[in-house]
């Protein structure tokens, strides 16, 4: 079966500096993976998805993330944090007919 | 393209109540999603549907929930006699099948449950 770990339930940043939220999987196969935002009270937003093409997989407002195999992570980054970026950021590993596996959350607090 | 639309939004019950929750998926989408989270956590798979078959149940669906497709286009969740314990938010995706899809699940806005 798969799984995510996020590593870090808070990350505080200040405002231009450098976001990192870290994602590790364990997957028997090949994984499709995912990383999704979600602000107060609303539903999930995907931020990018990687699905075995590049390694190095870019998405919406800055974000991108890197898939390594060695080290069974896919860590989110952003070079500089808006305070628009305060929001729950979830990992997330498709299974069977992609029904997905999201870690426990990280919560991005930004701070001028 | 409309999105996921669920209904409604919030809800406020009193426990032993019967709640019902409904989700309109995105148009060509024939696969259709029921999770649930809880605060603080990530949301958890609770059942899936392909057009109107339920195919998958996690063990988190106890008998009080029931999920229907009727005519593979809405979906409905309903929660039997409420605990506290089903106070969560109720999140909708949707996605479509076929070779070569990537997986993503497209979301809804969610139905916030309060049971008192």
């Amino acid at each position: 079966a798969q799984s995510v770990t996020q590593l870090g339930s808070h990350v505080s940043v200040s405002e231009g500096a450098l976001v990192l939220l870290r994602c590790n999987y364990s997957s028997s196969v090949p994984p499709y993976l995912f990383w999704y935002v979600q602000y107060p009270n609303q539903g999930l937003q995907l931020l990018l998805k990687y699905t075995s093409a590049a390694t190095l997989v870019k998405g919406i407002n800055g974000f991108e993330a890197e898939f390594k195999k060695s080290e069974t992570s896919f860590h989110l980054t952003k070079p500089s944090a808006h305070m628009s970026d305060a929001a729950e950021y979830f990992c997330a590993v498709a299974g069977t007919a992609s029904k997905l596996t999201f870690g426990t959350g990280t919560r991005l607090q930004v701070t001028l | 393209d409309t999105g996921v639309s669920q209904d409604p939004r919030h809800k406020i019950t009193k426990r032993g109540q019967n709640v019902t929750f409904r989700c309109d998926p995105i148009s060509e989408h024939n696969r259709l999603y029921w999770y649930r989270q809880t605060l603080g956590q990530g949301p958890e798979f609770l059942t899936y549907f392909q057009n109107e078959a339920q195919l998958e149940k996690s063990r988190l669906l106890s008998d009080r929930f029931s999920a229907e497709r009727p005519k593979g286009s809405f979906s409905t969740l309903e929660i039997q006699r409420t605990e506290q314990g089903d106070s969560a938010m109720y999140l909708c995706a949707s996605s479509p099948s076929g070779t070569g899809y990537t997986g993503e699940l497209f979301f809804g806005e969610g139905s916030r449950l309060t049971v008192l």
